[in-house]
């Protein structure tokens, strides 16, 4: 059963505009979560994490916000620029384990 | 140049052949990992090593063994795979365990299974 959900497969925007990309998860025993994007042909690479202890965290263009109640999480890009297109994979793991549950990944396409 | 190294790139392969993927990194880690990138799936989680010890073995099938010589290296054997074996097969490591920090993954080796 997949207990780390992103249920849109895609997302377009223009450039400059705001990207919003959603997670939602099952186990209320997840505490950190973590932000990865992918380009075609490489690896998934880091971009943000937010520990379950804050509701915000923000590095530069990309900030994350954790609701917790609502077992969800998102990833805001302002302004949207056509090099972050590339698919963004949610990512949990409860107790600062080891065990990380990904979703499927959203394709975000930023258009110029 | 990317700190985790797969190689090959692109595997095909018939279901009697024996072969494996390759991961290295040149990151100082202590950790590393094998996930399974399946169409339309998450990634999956399959072997964890820590100090070249595995810790996590998630109820992959024995026609995957992983070995960890070192902390630099991860190797994945493959044989009698099955079609549906064909996926992303991506390396990671970490420094820890834990990810609180985060992990640094290869770029993949493709697999197809005739």
């Amino acid at each position: 059963d997949q207990q780390v959900k992103q249920n849109s497969p895609s997302l377009s925007v223009q450039e400059g505009r705001i990207s919003i990309l959603n997670c939602d998860y099952t186990n209320s025993m997840f505490d950190y979560f973590l932000w990865y994007k992918k380009y075609p042909a490489e690896g998934p690479t880091f971009l943000i994490s937010i520990s379950s202890i804050k509701d915000k965290n923000e590095d530069g263009r990309f900030t994350v916000f954790l609701n917790k109640s609502a077992k969800h999480l998102s990833l805001h890009i302002v302004p949207s620029q056509p090099g972050d297109s590339a698919v963004y994979f949610c990512a949990a793991t409860p107790n600062s384990g080891y065990a990380l549950n990904f979703g499927k990944g959203t394709s975000l396409l930023v258009t110029p | 140049e990317t700190g985790v190294t797969q190689t090959p790139r692109h595997l095909v392969m018939g279901m009697t052949n024996k072969k494996s993927l390759k991961c290295e990194q040149h990151l100082g880690h202590n950790a590393m990992y094998w996930y399974k990138q399946s169409a339309k799936k998450p990634l999956e989680l399959m072997f964890v090593y820590s100090l070249e010890e595995r810790v996590e073995n998630n109820s992959v099938p024995s026609r995957f063994s992983p070995e960890c010589p070192n902390s630099s290296h991860l190797f994945l054997h493959l044989h009698t795979l099955q079609p549906e074996d064909s996926a992303l097969y991506l390396c990671a490591s970490s420094q820890g365990v834990t990810v609180t920090g985060e992990l640094f993954f290869g770029e993949g080796s493709r697999l197809t299974v005739l």
